[in-house]
Formats: structure tokens, sequence, C-alpha cells
């Protein structure tokens, strides 16, 4: 099986503008998470999906919003950029056996 | 609130010495701890679940254990190829808390 995709991998942004990331699970796979992870604060718990509905939601402000489609995709959007929010956007994906599978992720740098 | 900690920091280890990390962890329910290893800028792999204490798994020179308040991620004879970034995990409603990793060099 093909494992968990993401993108794009790398992306670089303003102050002020605002981004949507991608991510493409595992085969059968019908929860996504969306972690952040920072070398001052590590991996974070953004928020999770299953079968379109977010069912998790980390400490993160309202900027930071998903959405997942009926095909188990899913998207992740950051409004506003702020410079803090420079870091490696990590999505899994899992089935109901709990462990979660994780992607690449996608570099987000803001200047 | 759920809390995850690993020891040490970093490590380093000569090819063949064996050493084991740890990872601590208090959380109400616990559903799963999980141990991932991530290469510089990888997305983290994973490596075991443990879900009851005394539970033990293996894979090739790693070995990880559980007990009510923590676990060990042995590693015998270690390569240089083990070389990464050892993170665990807690599961607690489908979302997962880490620690903040220990960074393992092994040298030739």
């Amino acid at each position: 099986k093909a494992g968990v995709t993401q993108t794009p991998r790398y992306l670089i942004k303003t102050r002020g503008q605002q981004v949507t990331l991608s991510c493409s699970p595992i085969s059968g796979h019908r929860s996504v998470s969306w972690y952040q992870q920072t070398p001052g604060q590590g991996l974070q718990f953004l928020f999770e999906y299953f079968s379109e509905t977010q069912r998790n939601k980390g400490n993160f402000p309202g900027r930071f919003s998903g959405r997942q489609f009926s095909n188990s995709r899913s998207e992740m959007n950051v409004s506003t950029l702020e410079l803090g929010d420079s870091a490696l956007y990590l999505c899994a994906s899992s089935d109901s056996l709990d462990t979660q599978y994780f992607g690449p992720g996608t570099r987000l740098t803001v200047l | 609130e759920d809390q995850v900690t690993q020891s040490p920091e970093a490590l380093r280890l000569q090819e063949g010495e064996s050493s084991s990390l740890n990872c601590s962890y208090t959380v109400s329910g616990l559903r799963g701890l999980f141990w991932y290893r991530q290469d510089p800028g990888k997305g983290p792999e994973f490596l075991f679940t443990l879900y009851s204490a005394g539970e033990e798994k293996e894979k090739e020179r790693l070995k990880a254990t559980l007990t009510k308040k923590e676990s060990f991620l042995h590693i015998t004879a270690p390569k240089p190829e083990d070389s990464a970034t050892y993170l665990c995990a807690v599961l607690y409603s489908s979302r997962l808390t880490f620690g903040e990793g220990t960074q393992l060099t092994v040298n030739p």
C-alpha cells in the first residue's frame, strides 16, 4: 500500500497570507490527524477528522482549521500567517487499530 | 493533562554498545503507547505499539517494554544507521501526546 502523502513538501509564505496543505491517507484509512512540529514545542496535536467530522481538536487558535472529504483526503488551512507558524506540518492516518502512520510533512516557512 | 517525558535528551553510543531509552508517562486511560523513529526532515516512522503493562515487542535490534508508569526502548548492538530521534507517544481519545524525543547518535 502506498503511504501517507502530503503536498506541497515545501512552502514559503509571508506574514498575513494564508496557506492550504493537503494530505492523502493510506488507502482504507478513515482517520486523519494533523500535527505541528517545531524545535521549541516538539510535536503538537492540531486536530483529527474521521468520516468528514472533526472528532478532536488541540489547543491552537482559530486561524488553524481543517476539513476532510468523502474520499478521506484532508486539508488544513492557516489564515493570517505569523512568523511563529513556521514549522513542519505532519499528517497521520489510521484505521480502527489506533496506530497512526505519518506522512513526510510539509515544511512551512513564514517570512 | 497527559504528560510524556523522555530521557536522556541525547545519547551517543559506539557501534555495538547497547543501551536503553526511557519514556515515562502520566495519562488517564492509556489506550496505547507508541514508539516512532524520526530522521531529520522526515515524518516519524512507526516502530511499536504497546497496550498493557508487561507487554514487549521486538524488531531487529530494538525491543520495547511497558510498565504502568514507563516504557523502555532497548537497543542491542546498535549500528550507525540506527542514528535518529526516537519519539514516544501516548494515545488518548484519538490524539497522540509526544515526548520531546531522544536524539541517538551511533558512531562507527
